[in-house]
């Protein structure tokens, strides 16, 4: 594998489910995010982590929880989502937070709809 | 205001065209600008970085910042089919957060 991976690519759930996303990058990089992208919308930014540590948190609702057990892998466990969660989930990898070092790679999105 | 804007098209070329892209932003912090490809059910591909204002060329990529102007583009020479796509302007300065643009949807006729 290389890159960036994430797994499933595409996920369905119901309002009351629990589900896990996992993306994983194989670039040797410290820094990790995770990303929504909806239709006719910028990328939002959820959460960014920077040696396993979570650096920011962009008041993403609790029904969203990151974990990230090292760094070449970040989860999204997602719990009781709204129809309105329904979106491509982008992971990212950079080799750092500063500088030029902070440019992104992203794996190809888990495409999520929540019935 | 948004931090970034981007026209989101879509912008239809023939095959060989000259395609400009552009995006302005309003926050005079940014230092750091990116350019990704997005192809349909793909994630973003990053095709060009540019730290600070200048230009920067890569094969028929041109990319460049006007740090005055608050104004990025992205330059495709001899478009190709192939590079039909939506392309994402993304930018930057010291801290942890990234601004994208809504993104541009190119087709190349060929």
């Amino acid at each position: 594998e290389t890159g960036v991976t994430q797994t499933p690519r595409h996920l369905v759930m119901g309002m009351t489910n629990k589900k896990s996303l996992k993306c994983e990058q194989h670039l040797g990089h410290n820094a990790m995010y995770w990303y929504k992208q909806s239709a006719k919308k910028p990328l939002e930014l959820m959460f960014v982590y920077s040696l396993e540590e979570r650096v920011e948190n962009n008041s993403v609702p609790s029904r969203f929880s990151p974990e990230c057990p090292n760094s070449s892998h970040l989860f999204l466990h997602l719990h009781t989502l709204q129809p309105e969660d329904s979106a491509l989930y982008l992971c990212a990898s950079s080799q750092g937070l500063a500088g030029g070092r902070k440019t992104q790679y992203f794996g190809p999105g888990t495409r999520l709809l929540v019935l | 205001q948004k931090e970034v804007e981007q026209d989101p098209g879509p912008l239809s070329v023939p095959e060989g065209a000259i395609v400009s892209l552009n995006c302005t932003y309003s926050n005079s912090a940014f230092q750091y600008f990116m350019w990704y490809r997005q192809y349909s059910r793909k994630g973003p591909e990053l095709l060009m970085y540019t730290y600070s204002s200048g230009n920067k060329e890569d094969g028929r990529f041109t990319a460049q910042v006007d740090k005055s102007s608050k104004y990025i583009s992205l330059f495709i020479r001899d478009s190709q089919p192939s590079d039909s796509a939506t392309y994402l302007c993304a930018m930057t300065d010291t801290g942890n957060q990234f601004y994208f643009g809504t993104g541009t949807s190119l087709t190349v006729i060929p």
